[in-house]
């Protein structure tokens, strides 16, 4: 059973450039939520996807905007980069639409570098 | 409005001291769901344990126990005999019941930066 992984593992990008990050879900898990984690502070939720439809929304503006595929793999989109952006991109998967119930997976993230 | 608060930014402790790290939460729900997860300097996020808000029973897992008390709110974890090991930062964190109002995400602490010293 392979768990949770995401692409790249590092970043650095531009002001106004555009940032797409990947991530494979957990075999047989059909949700996707990703979140911002920024230096020292805990993670921070952006959306969740469940199979292949948006279904919750942090306090992120609509530059961050995701997909998910019908292998339940999932994209973040990134428009407009911002310095504030930098932060670790963490992507969790879950059996179902709550994964408190069900439990989370995490990968290991993809740190982002907003020059 | 859910929350959750980790009061100790930093604690230092020397190996084989006890620990504990405090967590307390906010929310409105009586069903709800939550977390520890350990953060080594490599970023990804170790689970440790889920406790679901019916279930009031300490749990012991090795050197680590879990103390949750509803009626303080709080969800605090022991580290004992530490180990250097153990450095890392820790996160507690909330879900509550999806429904129409909620996603079921995962609302975090602000996390505890434990460091053992030999």
């Amino acid at each position: 059973e392979t768990g949770v992984t995401q692409s790249p593992t590092h970043l650095i990008k531009t002001r106004g450039q555009q940032v797409t990050l990947r991530c494979s879900s957990q075999s047989g898990h059909n949700t996707v939520s990703w979140y911002q984690q920024a230096l020292g502070q805990g993670p921070q939720f952006i959306f969740q996807y469940y199979r292949e439809e948006e279904n919750g929304r942090g306090n992120f503006p609509p530059r961050f905007s995701g997909l998910q595929f019908p292998n339940y793999s999932s994209e973040l989109n990134v428009n407009a980069l911002e310095l504030d952006d930098s932060a670790l991109y963490l992507c969790a998967s879950s059996l179902g639409e709550w994964g408190g119930f069900y439990g989370y997976t995490f990968g290991s993230g993809t740190r982002l570098t907003v020059v | 409005a859910q929350k959750v608060t980790q009061a100790q930014t930093e604690i230092s402790v020397v190996e084989k001291e006890d620990v504990t790290l405090d967590c307390v939460y906010e929310t409105r729900d009586t069903t709800y769901y939550l977390f520890w997860y350990k953060q080594p300097p490599s970023g990804e996020l170790v689970f440790l344990i889920r406790r679901n808000s019916f279930d009031e029973q300490n749990e012991i897992s090795g050197r680590y126990s879990w103390n949750f008390q509803k009626s303080t709110s709080s969800f605090n974890f022991t580290i004992t005999a530490s180990q250097v090991v153990d450095s890392a930062v820790y996160f507690c964190a909330l879900s509550e019941a999806f429904g129409s109002s909620n996603t079921g995400k995962l609302i975090f602490g602000q996390g505890t930066t434990l460091q053992v010293k030999p």
